[in-house]
């Protein structure tokens, strides 16, 4: 069966370290997307690709990159972990198209010490 | 800034009864509206999507879109305790691969 999966599912890390978190999807959609989820502030997004090659910015980008060098991949690396990335992270996609639904992968859980 | 408001709840409702959960938002140009079921410690899970002012039926679940009140609602029949969970509004914007722009979403506890 076609799925998103995202690992680690748990990460302990240092400040100052460099973390990437990984997101693979066999629908093979074009649209992936990585969000945070806080207490207090809902999901809210950090990257999205609508293609390979293609990257853009979202609502908390800083200290945050992508690249997407194939269809089923985007990792998201946060260059140097800060106590304040301390979060929830979920990956998702969604097929291209004006009105796509985006499915949710299970999760990653980091915390930044 | 693109804003989604929820009541955070909790919301509490008898077994049986219909659970009703509210969301406006502020960008008059949104297009597609979903609503979103996340049990504690998972992921957000797709119940509906909603494009055009009206109802939208799926089982027990009815959503709501009135686009010139910039109100989209979640109406859940027959409540059962295993609907309990956090119910997030999401609302996208015009074409293109934006992302979605989220409520906090409201704790729902359906009561036995």
């Amino acid at each position: 069966d076609a799925e998103i999966t995202q690992s680690p599912r748990h990460k302990i890390t240092e400040t100052g370290r460099q973390v990437t978190l990984a997101c693979h999807q066999t629908w093979n959609h074009n649209n992936m997307f990585w969000y945070r989820q806080d207490l207090g502030h809902g999901l809210r997004l950090i990257h999205y690709s609508y293609g390979v090659q293609d990257t853009n910015k979202g609502e908390v980008s800083d200290g945050y990159s992508v690249s997407r060098s194939n269809t089923e991949d985007l990792p998201l690396t946060l260059e140097s972990a800060a106590s304040s990335q301390t979060s929830v992270y979920f990956c998702a996609s969604s097929l291209a198209g004006a009105q796509e639904t985006q499915y949710f992968g299970p999760g990653t859980r980091l915390l930044v010490l | 800034q693109k804003e989604v408001e929820q009541n955070s709840g909790p919301l509490s409702v008898p077994e049986g009864a219909i659970a009703s959960l509210n969301c406006t938002y502020s960008d008059r140009g949104s297009q597609s509206f979903f609503w979103y079921r996340q049990y504690s410690g998972k992921s957000p899970e797709l119940i509906m999507f909603i494009y055009s002012n009206g109802d939208k039926e799926d089982g027990r679940f009815t959503a709501q879109l009135n686009k010139a009140s910039q109100y989209v609602s979640l109406l859940i029949r027959d409540s059962q305790p295993s609907d309990s969970a956090t119910y997030l509004c999401a609302v996208k914007s015009g074409g293109g691969a934006d992302g979605l722009t989220f409520g906090k979403g409201t704790h729902l506890i359906i009561q036995p």
